[in-house]
């Protein structure tokens, strides 16, 4: 079955310390890889995205993830955490050329929350 | 020029009760979504329209049920409310085309049930 883990659900840094957070999935074949952030109260604004290419994908406010096909993994990383980084952060999966199946919809980790301590 | 939108944003009723949720977006997408955020933030696909038609549907109970007036609008009706439909709700759109399959979130609904 198709599913992200996240396997830290509760991650608290200081503020200026790096980041990662970890994600994996379980997919038939490569799929799309996203990460989202909400914050308290708030929706989820899309952080950055993996389509194919360059492993490496750039995000906003910093962010960065590498994809790895080897370890089935989407981890995300910022060298310098800010106290506004203090969210729930999701990782999310959906599948390619999904038109004739699911239609794209996605499938989400169960979230990490970040707490950073100033 | 809000994306995605949702009304309302808050939501307490009564068990038993008929409530609907607004979402539009004015994206130009053509594929819009619903998804649940229970009270452990796990998310969950609900339903998706494409041109006013139903795609899928992870069985959820036939309480809900979405309409889709046009193609920027897809609203969730959910008759004789339950305490377990309490949670957030989030609408999203994406547009079908290789390339653009990032989905973009409204700021959700979160809906009590007394």
């Amino acid at each position: 079955a198709q599913s992200v883990t996240q396997p830290d659900i509760h991650i608290t840094v200081s503020e200026g310390a790096s980041l990662e957070l970890r994600c994996n999935y379980s997919y038939g074949a490569t799929p799309y890889l996203f990460w989202y952030v909400q914050s308290p109260g708030q929706g989820l604004q899309l952080l950055l995205k993996y389509f194919s290419g360059d492993t490496l994908v750039q995000g906003i406010k910093g962010f960065e993830a590498e994809f790895k096909r080897s370890q089935s993994s989407f981890n995300l990383r910022k060298p310098s955490v800010h106290w506004s980084d203090a969210a729930e952060y999701f990782c999310a999966v959906a599948p390619k050329g999904g038109y004739g199946g699911s239609q794209g919809n996605l499938i989400f980790g169960k979230g990490t929350k970040l707490s950073v301590k100033p | 020029d809000t994306a995605v939108s949702q009304t309302p944003k808050y939501l307490v009723t009564q068990m038993g009760n008929d409530k609907s949720i607004k979402c539009e977006q004015n994206l130009g997408h053509d594929t819009m979504y619903w998804y649940k955020q229970d009270s452990k933030k796990f998310l969950k696909i609900m339903f998706s329209y494409n041109n006013k038609e139903l795609i899928i549907n992870e069985t959820v109970p036939n309480r809900f049920s979405p309409k889709s007036p046009d193609k920027a609008h897809l609203n969730l009706h959910i008759n004789s409310l339950e305490l377990g439909d309490s949670a957030v709700y989030f609408c999203a759109s994406r547009q079908r085309t290789s390339g653009k399959e990032t989905q973009y979130f409204g700021p959700g609904t979160r809906l009590l049930v007394l």
